[in-house]
């Protein structure tokens, strides 16, 4: 049974791109989350999605925008690149109602 | 404003000696508590989770415990090992799944 998994693992763009990040959650699983990790801190809540529609929001600026599928699988997308944008990013899967959430391994994204 | 504090930043102990990681959150209506380990640039490792109902958790080596009268829970480790090193990151869970999550608290294990 396959975790949560993340596309591409890392990536490296320049200031003002757009970047797509995906994540395939664990099967049997309908919730998704998205955590920003910067360097030495915790992970930062993004946002969470659950029956396609955006449920919650973290304190992030409208540049982060998300979709999920379907098939329950989810994309983060950050349009207009900031240096400050460089992180881990997280996905997270989970049943609704308060379980467990299953992190992926993350995709490292570095902006020069 | 949700919070979460992890005591001490930074900790580096000799191998085989107990330790006691510590975590603080201000929100009192938590849904449970987790603790995670992660190692440098990889993803999160659940350890132990405690529903807001219960007191501890034990899994080997590790046991948390949860007071959430006072905001806070520990992580217990005995007889550390060198690959116990990794960041130990504490998070509480809400009713809206949303997870808030600590620092971390930097652990080295000295052979």
């Amino acid at each position: 049974d396959a975790g949560v998994t993340q596309s591409p693992t890392h990536l490296i763009k320049t200031r003002g791109q757009q970047v797509t990040l995906r994540c395939s959650p664990k099967s049997g699983h309908d919730t998704v989350s998205w955590y920003q990790q910067a360097l030495g801190q915790g992970p930062q809540f993004i946002f969470q999605y659950y029956e396609e529609e955006e449920r919650q929001r973290g304190n992030f600026p409208d540049r982060f925008s998300g979709h999920q599928f379907p098939n329950y699988s989810s994309e983060l997308n950050v349009n207009a690149l900031l240096l400050g944008d460089s992180a881990l990013y997280l996905c997270a899967s989970s049943r609704t109602g308060g379980q467990p959430q299953h992190f992926g391994d993350g995709t490292r994204l570095s902006i020069l | 404003k949700q919070e979460v504090t992890q005591i001490p930043a930074a900790l580096s102990v000799p191998e085989g000696e107990n330790l006691v990681l510590n975590c603080s959150f201000t929100d009192s209506a938590i849904y449970n508590l987790q603790w995670f380990r992660q190692d440098p640039g990889k993803g999160l490792t659940s350890l132990l989770l405690i529903q807001s109902s219960q007191r501890e958790q034990t899994s080997g080596r590790l046991n948390a415990s949860l007071d959430k009268s006072s905001g806070r829970s520990t992580l217990y480790i005995a007889a550390s090992q060198p690959g116990d090193s990794a960041t130990y990151l504490c998070a509480h869970m809400n009713r809206d799944d949303k997870i808030i999550f600590g620092k971390g608290t930097r652990l080295h294990i000295l052979p």
